[in-house]
């Protein structure tokens, strides 16, 4: 069974310039969750779906993050325009739906650094 | 708000030693906790979690961890470390998200 994938592993982009993370889940996972990880620093929540529906976006930063899981797949995560204090690794998760003892299944996350 | 402590940033022990990771966490409510590890160039990987019952839990490649309620902890170890063991440690804690702490960096030295 493949794992949470995201999509690209590294991106180094420059000041001003946009990106576009992807990530898909593990097939039939209704949960998808958006996490960032600054350099040293905890990993912080960014956003919670559920199917294509924002749950919680409570962490993401600023109106520069955008994130959409159309069709309650796949999710894209669009920094426009980066700043320097956007890099970081960028983590997303997959569940089911159940309880919080539920596992959720992370990808290798996407490294950016914003120059 | 909640919030979750590992006090231990960096951590260099020597294979056959043994390890204890501290965790605290801060929230009010029923708790599910989790201990994740990730290895060089990996993914996060579930090493065990906490949600009722025993409170002292086993997990993958040898690790335990034990819920204290009282002490708000949920402290992970491991009686003897093998090199293996060298990555980064993150405690969490969940409610329908996860609330991670700064992790710690394990180094195992054959």
């Amino acid at each position: 069974e493949a794992g949470v994938t995201q999509f690209p592993s590294h991106s180094v982009i420059e000041k001003g310039q946009t990106v576009t993370l992807r990530c898909d889940p593990i097939s039939g996972h209704d949960n998808l969750y958006w996490y960032r990880r600054v350099m040293g620093k905890e990993i912080k929540f960014l956003l919670h779906f559920v199917k294509e529906s924002k749950q919680d976006e409570s962490g993401m930063p600023n109106n520069r993050f955008l994130a959409e899981r159309t069709g309650g797949t796949y999710s894209t995560l669009k920094v426009q325009p980066a700043e320097l204090e956007d890099s970081g690794v960028y983590f997303c998760a997959s569940s089911q739906v159940g309880g919080a003892g539920t596992e959720a299944f992370f990808g290798q996350g996407t490294r950016l650094t914003v120059v | 708000a909640q919030s979750v402590s590992q006090h231990n940033h960096h951590v260099i022990l020597s294979e056959a030693a043994s390890l204890e990771l501290g965790c605290n966490y801060s929230y009010g409510g029923t708790v599910n906790l989790f201990w994740y590890v990730q290895y060089p160039g990996q993914h996060l990987q579930l090493l065990l979690k906490y949600f009722s019952g025993d409170p002292l839990v086993k997990g993958i490649k040898g690790f335990e961890a034990e819920f204290i309620k009282s002490k708000f902890s949920f402290n992970l170890r491991k009686p003897s470390v093998q090199w293996s063991d060298t990555a980064e440690y993150f405690c969490a804690v969940r409610t329908y998200k996860y609330i991670f702490g700064t992790g710690t960096r394990l180094k195992v030295l054959a």
